[in-house]
């Protein structure tokens, strides 16, 4: 277990709105990731960073942006929330060892 | 590009049986490692096994182990001796040499009692 906590862990906003979501680890490990997860998909990766102030763009990356001012803390941003965008949000960490990759428990995000 | 496969959708067993989840993968990196979660009704994902390309043995946990067929691309999970407890969503995970990690659609088991 990575120490990690995702916060909220359910939200619901309207339209239009700006919505942040928060993954925070406590132990310091280099590469975080925010996935989401939709039925038929699987998990798609966002964005992801290697470390404080270093991100880049996964596959559905449009529509969000993300910011890493602390090793400890990965904060995911929805600049204006779409109901395309109401989904199930994962943060996830790799471990200090390559076999080691866990999960946060997940953010329920709806988009009304 | 990278890309994992998981051709069932859904799978059923019987309680106490065996029961393999197919996985390939494709990839053209050297060093890569394969990941299996599990994904049960209340949503939180939970690793099971991890095996290295360059693991010459086949990973086991426990239940759980892992069909490696590096020449086939192919990493399928296999569960003995299935519990109910075991239903749920299972997700098959390719980590790449940049450490970014890749997932399948998954694939839904449920055990009958």
């Amino acid at each position: 277990d990575a120490g990690i906590t995702q916060s909220p862990r359910h939200k619901v906003t309207e339209t239009g709105t700006p919505v942040t979501l928060r993954c925070h680890q406590t132990e310091n490990h280099r590469y975080m990731y925010w996935y989401r997860q939709d039925p038929g998909h699987g998990l798609r990766l966002i964005h992801y960073s290697y470390g404080v102030k270093d991100t880049d763009k996964g596959e559905v990356s449009d529509g969000y942006s993300v910011s890493r001012s602390k090793t400890e803390d990965f904060l995911l941003t929805l600049e204006s929330a779409t109901s395309s965008q109401t989904s199930v949000y994962f943060c996830a960490i790799k471990g200090s060892s390559d076999t080691e990759a866990f999960f946060g428990q997940g953010t329920r995000l709806t988009v009304v | 590009a990278q890309k994992i496969t998981q051709t069932q959708p859904g799978m059923f067993v019987q309680e106490k049986e065996a029961v393999t989840l197919d996985c390939t993968y494709d990839t053209s990196d050297q060093s890569y490692g394969l990941f299996w979660y599990k994904q049960p009704s209340s949503g939180e994902m939970i690793f099971l096994i991890y095996q290295g390309s360059y693991d010459e043995q086949n990973a086991t946990e426990g239940r759980y182990s892992l069909n490696f067929q590096k020449a086939r691309k192919s990493a399928n999970l296999v569960i003995s001796a299935s519990q109910l407890g075991d239903s749920a969503m299972y997700f098959c995970a390719m980590r790449d040499w940049g450490n970014q990690f890749y997932f399948g659609t998954g694939t839904s088991l449920t055990v009958i009692p």
